[in-house]
């Protein structure tokens, strides 16, 4: 099983300001993957966070509003940037561990004003 | 694309009582997990079914992939005010790795 720290758990931004989130695994993962689950929403897909090149990002978003760094196979940062209310959401880090399981950070609970 | 569907929305039971959350696929399922979420906490897994007719079972909860691995139910025996929470189906979106997630359900234990 893979433990992740995700942090912070909570913040409360200004609008137009810019949140780092970092996403630590206690052990190297393939895949690590990036959600946000909206108010009253199941989780959708961010992009997928690639080792050594850049993410992958699912239809609906982009690098510039949401840069990913993934600078070796335990670690991954995403940047909600020029944040608006609408950017107020929970955001998780996933990994992949082998082929049958896949593990979610606590998240963290963003709230734009 | 793939589209999970869940129901009930949402959900308030006696404690004690029984209970079945439905999850499905418009799509063939060649992986489904379930998750639990709770407020402030992340997705804890529940358990992963792959096997059509595949049954799985974890102290009160159990959960099954019909033979035609399209539906998944998650049933809750004699459910206690511990199991309140949001429940999640995911699908595994096969190569990508990727995967997609129900609407999920608002499940309530009154005492």
């Amino acid at each position: 099983s893979a433990v992740i720290s995700q942090k912070p758990s909570r913040d409360i931004c200004q609008r137009g300001t810019s949140l780092t989130i970092q996403c630590q695994v206690d052990s190297q993962v393939t895949m690590m993957f990036w959600y946000r689950q909206q108010p009253g929403q199941s989780l959708t897909l961010i992009a997928t966070a690639n080792q050594g090149s850049e993410a992958t990002y699912e239809s609906g978003f982009v690098i510039d509003k949401f840069p990913i760094s993934r600078p070796n196979l335990t670690f991954s940062t995403l940047t909600v940037s020029n944040m608006s209310p609408e950017d107020s959401s929970i955001y998780l880090c996933s990994v992949e561990s082998g082929d049958t399981e896949a593990f979610f950070g606590q998240g963290t609970r963003l709230t734009v004003v | 694309s793939q589209e999970l569907e869940q129901s009930p929305q949402s959900l308030i039971v006696q404690e004690g009582k029984n209970l079945t959350i439905n999850c499905t696929s418009s799509k063939t399922l060649y992986g489904l997990y379930w998750y639990k979420q709770k407020y402030g906490e992340g997705l804890i897994f529940l358990m992963m079914l792959q096997k059509g007719g595949e049954e799985k079972s974890h102290e009160k909860i159990t959960a099954k992939l019909d033979e035609k691995k399209q539906q998944s139910s998650l049933h809750i025996t004699a459910s206690q005010p511990s199991h309140a929470g949001i429940y999640l189906c995911g699908a595994d979106g096969g190569a990508t790795n990727k995967l997609i997630f129900g609407t999920g359900t608002l499940l309530a234990v009154q005492p």
